[in-house]
């Protein structure tokens, strides 16, 4: 079982939707999650990182955190064609310092 | 100012070559990281730096060797790469090693 799962996509949905990007993990004391995207050849950038259980909001982006079904998910509100991006979810393991990406989902927002 | 600057952007060398990256921070950061990501993929990490010691190696070929002259600064030394090697090289640092990471633009690395 991987430490970070994600559906790899490609998640299609037209300018002006909400998308909602999902992802699960495994480690059950996982304390620190976060959503990057990154560009075609170019490096992740942080969008946002949740801690506490329940919605955070940062413009048109909310993360929602659940630990109890170990889950962590992105909505992107407004969605527009500067969005179509790889999304990486990454959980920081609870013993260890470990930093685990899951596979990145590829958003496409048609115009 | 969350920035990591890498050098150089792109690195194109042969296999018997010796070349190194280069990455820095000047936002205080205490845990400094080298991932590898190859096409469509997600970064792979590779080491840690924490308080500039070693503190994770992923088992990686000894023909990558890091080191962290100081708090600031992180290389990756490259020897005898083979083409399998070719990829984009990251660079991440964070304030402490549970905390969010930023990371560099990355060298795009080429081996013939």
């Amino acid at each position: 079982q991987k430490e970070v799962e994600q559906n790899s996509g490609p998640l299609s949905v037209p300018e002006g939707a909400i998308a909602s990007l999902n992802c699960t993990y495994s480690d059950r004391g996982s304390q620190s999650f976060f959503w990057y995207r990154q560009y075609s050849g170019k490096s992740p950038e942080l969008i946002m990182f949740i801690y506490s259980n329940g919605d955070k909001e940062d413009g048109r982006f909310t993360a929602q955190l659940n630990k109890a079904s170990q889950y962590v998910s992105l909505l992107i509100r407004d969605s527009q064609p500067s969005d179509s991006a790889t999304y990486l979810c990454a959980v920081n393991g609870n013993n260890f310092n470990k930093f685990y990406f899951g596979s990145g989902t590829k958003l496409n927002v048609k115009p | 100012d969350t920035e990591v600057t890498q050098t150089p952007k792109h690195l194109v060398m042969g296999m018997t070559n010796k070349k190194s990256l280069k990455c820095e921070q000047h936002m205080g950061h205490r845990a400094m990281y080298w991932y590898k990501q190859k096409a469509k993929k997600p970064p792979e990490l590779m080491f840690v730096y924490s308080y500039e010691k070693l503190s994770i190696n992923e088992s990686v070929p000894s023909r990558f060797s890091p080191e962290c002259p100081n708090s600031s600064l992180l290389n990756l030394h490259l020897h005898a790469l083979q083409p399998e090697d070719s990829a984009l090289y990251l660079c991440a640092s964070s304030h402490g090693i549970t905390d969010t990471q930023y990371f560099g633009p990355g060298t795009r690395l080429t081996v013939l």
